[in-house]
């Protein structure tokens, strides 16, 4: 079945490092979705890609998808800490998987002042 | 308000029980979804729905059961066969085509086997 896998799992940072999490689909994707979850709350949705190699950007945050769309990542310049929390990958297969949304492992940031 | 509700927050069970996790949506999306979530692991997909009366398993569906009919409506029964319960449910609910496919989540229930 469809495996979609984040490394890192953890990482912690100072407070304005910049951080980066990687998103690796074992299928070919339709499209990328990224969702952040805060600690103790629920994923809240950031931002969908579509195209080969689209590369996106909300503020401090910039989104990559891969050229093959199997992979995607997702950068953050000088961290908050209200950057805080776990941000997952999700994405639906290009063929044959109907509406079935499968999510990444998720990286967890911790930021330190 | 527009959203997704589930319920109740935080749930207790006895084991050998079975227990119904409440998921209800007046955003009109076809599609559903149930995942649970283990402490510091990410989602995995337990049952989704694309449409009123069908639904498929997704990678974890052992041990649980699931209906749709009403489109508004998803309910989880956790069943006394699922080996470990205890964990984090989130529904989430999504059109299923169109520029606008991103999942809405629940707040969530904590299912606590005692």
């Amino acid at each position: 079945g469809q495996q979609v896998m984040q490394i890192p799992q953890y990482q912690h940072v100072q407070e304005g490092e910049d951080f980066t999490t990687y998103c690796n689909s074992s299928t070919t994707l339709s499209n990328i979705q990224w969702y952040k979850q805060r600690p103790g709350g629920h994923p809240v949705f950031l931002i969908q890609l579509v195209k080969s190699g689209e590369v996106k950007k909300q503020k401090r945050l910039t989104f990559q998808f891969g050229e093959a769309k199997k992979n995607s990542s997702l950068h953050i310049t000088a961290t908050q800490t209200t950057d805080v929390g776990t941000y997952f990958c999700a994405g639906r297969r290009l063929t044959g998987g109907g509406n079935k949304l499968t999510f990444g492992t998720g990286t967890q940031l911790k930021v330190e002042l | 308000d527009g959203g997704i509700t589930q319920s109740p927050k935080y749930l207790f069970r006895k084991e050998g029980q079975n227990v119904t996790l409440s998921c209800e949506q007046n955003l009109n999306h076809d599609a559903m979804y149930w995942y649970r979530q283990d402490p510091g692991q990410g989602l995995r997909l337990i049952y989704y729905s694309q449409i009123v009366n069908d639904f498929q398993k997704g990678d974890i569906a052992e041990g649980y059961s699931v209906s749709r009919e009403k489109k508004e409506s998803f309910p989880l029964t956790v069943t006394s066969a699922q080996k470990n319960p205890t964990a984090f449910y989130l529904c989430a609910s999504s059109n299923t085509g169109g520029a606008n496919t991103e999942a809405f989540f629940g707040q969530g229930t904590r299912l606590t086997v005692v």
